[in-house]
């Protein structure tokens, strides 16, 4: 079974410049998840979908990150412009869901963004 | 905002020694799980524990948890130096649907 893909798997931007990250989820998992993970700390969601549905977005700074699912499957995380506090690791998950609670997230190898 | 807050930040063991790692969180849940990370990239599920149960084991692994006390711990038996990583607990609070929220890590060294 192929894993959770995500590209690319690092980039180097400078201050105010744009960025974009793209995973493609587990065939047929519902629910995709963004984490940004900064250094030393655990992962903070940043948006999650079920299929091509916004569930939570509260943590998303929505002044300069944007991210869409179309078609319920792949998706694309977007910084416009960067901060030098968005340099971090952005981490796609998926899960089979959309109605289970007790469901284990299956992570890709992550992005890591340094802004300059 | 973190649910979870993992205590110790970081553990150095000798291998073939026991690791107990813990996690307090601070709202009602549905389950638990533990994560590990290697190298700062992606995480791997370990295992998942549900509010009504107190104890769960996977291999070398034993999990526990204490509603009433908001906890849980990790505790890996005969360590293995390929069990260096970093270890995360993750909280699904109730509520409409699943939101798995992680905590703080803990990050484990197992020196050969």
């Amino acid at each position: 079974e192929a894993g959770v893909a995500q590209s690319p798997r690092y980039k180097i931007i400078e201050k105010r410049q744009s960025v974009a990250f793209w995973c493609n989820p587990i065939s047929g998992h519902a629910t995709l998840y963004w984490y940004q993970q900064i250094l030393g700390q655990g992962p903070k969601l940043l948006i999650q979908f079920q299929n091509n549905g916004v569930v939570d977005d509260s943590q998303l700074p929505k002044d300069r990150f944007s991210a869409e699912r179309l078609k319920g499957v792949d998706s694309t995380l977007k910084i416009q412009p960067a901060k030098l506090e968005d340099s971090a690791v952005y981490l796609c998950a998926s899960s089979t869901g959309p109605q289970g609670r007790e469901e284990k997230l299956f992570f890709g190898s992550g992005t890591q963004l340094s802004v300059l | 905002s973190q649910q979870g807050e993992e205590d110790p930040q970081a553990l150095s063991i000798q291998e073939g020694e026991n690791a107990t790692m813990n996690c307090s969180y601070k709202t009602s849940i549905n389950n638990l799980q533990w994560y590990r990370q290697n190298s700062g990239r992606g995480l791997v599920h370990l295992i998942l524990i549900r509010s009504n149960e107190r104890e769960k084991h996977s291999g070398r692994l034993r999990v526990t948890l204490d509603t009433s006390k908001k906890s849980s711990s990790l505790l890996i038996t005969a360590s293995r130096a390929a069990d260096t990583a970093s270890y995360f607990c993750a909280t699904d609070a109730t509520g409409g649907y699943q939101k798995v929220t992680f905590g703080t890590g803990t990050k484990l060294q197992v020196i050969p």
